[in-house]
């Protein structure tokens, strides 16, 4: 089992490309989510998915789409990136949203320089 | 009062020491706490769940009080490779969705 999958590892951009990191499981997870962590903030939700054509908004969801056509598949999109984008971008997801199910588990990581 | 509140340390200590971090949470319906630990830009990894009636993993030993609203991690016998952040995470819910909100995470150095 892989696991939580997330590609590219590192990116780098210029201020107004768009650009999609891309996450996937193999665990047959219904819960998909996607936090960036930055220094002194801690991870912060950005998008989240509870099933195939599900997707709501976290905490900071502004600059980013993201869809969930497959279970397995959840791309988070930038529209038009900004230095304040500039990021680690993590990938989670769970069983479920449920007590005993909301065990998150975390892809690698994808680090993200706006310039 | 933020939801979830960590000290961030860095906690210093000395090989075999106890050490303790509590965090805090503002939810008061919250019902699902969790222990994670994450190494310098690695991912976080689940640490332990935290149950009601406390659990005990090895050196690792986690409490939750709901009457205070926070839940402690005591890690026993420091070991160098304990040196992490350990960030604590609270479910909550999010338009009508349950989803966790993690705390900033508090720094452990365990030196020789």
């Amino acid at each position: 089992n892989a696991g939580v999958t997330q590609t590219p590892k590192f990116q780098v951009l210029k201020t107004g490309q768009s650009m999609t990191l891309q996450c996937a499981q193999d665990m047959n997870h219904e819960y998909m989510s996607w936090y960036r962590q930055d220094p002194g903030m801690g991870l912060r939700l950005i998008h989240y998915s509870v099933g195939a054509g599900i997707t709501d908004q976290g905490e900071v969801p502004n600059g980013y789409n993201v869809s969930r056509s497959t279970t397995e598949d959840f791309p988070l999109r930038l529209l038009s990136a900004a230095p304040s984008q500039t990021s680690v971008y993590f990938c989670a997801s769970s069983q479920g949203t449920a007590p005993g199910a909301n065990v998150l588990t975390f892809g690698a990581g994808s680090r993200l320089t706006v310039l | 009062r933020k939801e979830v509140e960590q000290d961030p340390g860095p906690f210093n200590v000395p090989e075999g020491a106890t050490v303790a971090f509590n965090c805090t949470y503002s939810n008061s319906a919250s019902q699902s706490f969790f222990w994670y630990r994450q190494d310098c830009r690695k991912e976080p990894k689940l640490l332990m769940s935290v149950y009601s009636s406390g659990n005990e993993d090895g050196r690792f030993t986690a409490q939750l009080n709901r009457a205070s609203q926070y839940i402690s991690l005591l890690i026993r016998d420091s070991k160098l490779s304990d040196s992490a952040t350990y960030l604590c995470a609270v479910n909550s819910k999010n338009s009508g969705y349950s989803t966790l909100t993690f705390g900033k995470g508090t720094m452990l150095l365990v030196s020789p």
